[in-house]
């Protein structure tokens, strides 16, 4: 059982944005840097967003990371069919020392 | 061009060990972290340790604690994960994965490797 929750699905037309949502605590979230991965069923995860904002090169400014208090968000404008995948946030836990996932959220591009 | 390839997931019985290899190229092996992550059929992500560039330093997660064991020879680029007293629950695909500098992502990662734990 994950400590990060995300909502299991998130959809939109081509062009709409989308926001997926992370939430924790003050022993992850709270406290440490929030990572994103984008993941095609059967690939090599990709990682979208480290540092809580910041974009590896290579990754469309499309993608953006945000935080508040013990919660984070992905959000993706402009959505292209080939955004499909599915998305998990991740940071470190303080307390239980060790790096944590989130749940997943599947995206659909309708 | 960096790359991480893993080997050595197989079917195993319960109570088996298994060791798996990551062979890295294209980067200084030396100067990162590396970790391994996991994905059970129809599950998420699941991290399963980090370890430092000298190996002075590991990290598990707690359900892997006392089985697992991740190791790395820097002469050979190699990155290991000894796992033993294997369980249905350990079944996944299993990837290698290179930490960024700064904070704890996992910026480079490998296709993953098959380990199935069944009688």
């Amino acid at each position: 059982q994950s400590v990060l929750t995300q909502p299991p699905s998130a959809s939109g037309t081509p062009g709409q944005r989308v926001t997926i949502s992370c939430s924790g605590s003050s022993s992850n979230i709270g406290s440490n840097a929030v990572n994103w991965y984008q993941h095609l069923p059967g690939t090599a995860p990709k990682l979208l967003i480290y540092n809580t904002y910041q974009r590896p090169s290579g990754v469309p400014d499309r993608f953006s990371g945000s935080k508040s208090g013990t919660s984070a968000s992905l959000a993706i404008s402009g959505l292209h069919s080939e955004d499909e995948a599915d998305y998990y946030c991740a940071s470190w836990d303080d307390s239980l020392n060790g790096y944590v996932f989130g749940t997943g959220t599947e995206v659909t591009v309708l | 061009e960096e790359q991480l390839v893993e080997s050595g997931g197989a079917l195993v019985q319960p109570g088996g060990s298994l060791r798996l290899s990551c062979a890295a190229s294209g980067f200084n092996f030396r100067k990162h972290w590396m970790s391994w992550v996991r994905q059970a059929p129809g599950k998420g992500l699941e991290w399963v340790a980090f370890i430092r560039e000298d190996g002075s330093k590991k990290y598990y997660v707690d359900s892997v604690k006392g089985r697992f064991t991740i190791s790395r020879d820097n002469a050979k680029n190699s990155l290991f994960l000894q796992m033993n007293s294997l369980r249905a629950e350990d079944t996944a695909m299993y990837f290698c994965a290179r930490v960024g500098h700064g904070d704890y992502n996992l910026g480079y990662w490998g296709q993953g490797t098959l380990v199935t734990v069944s009688s």
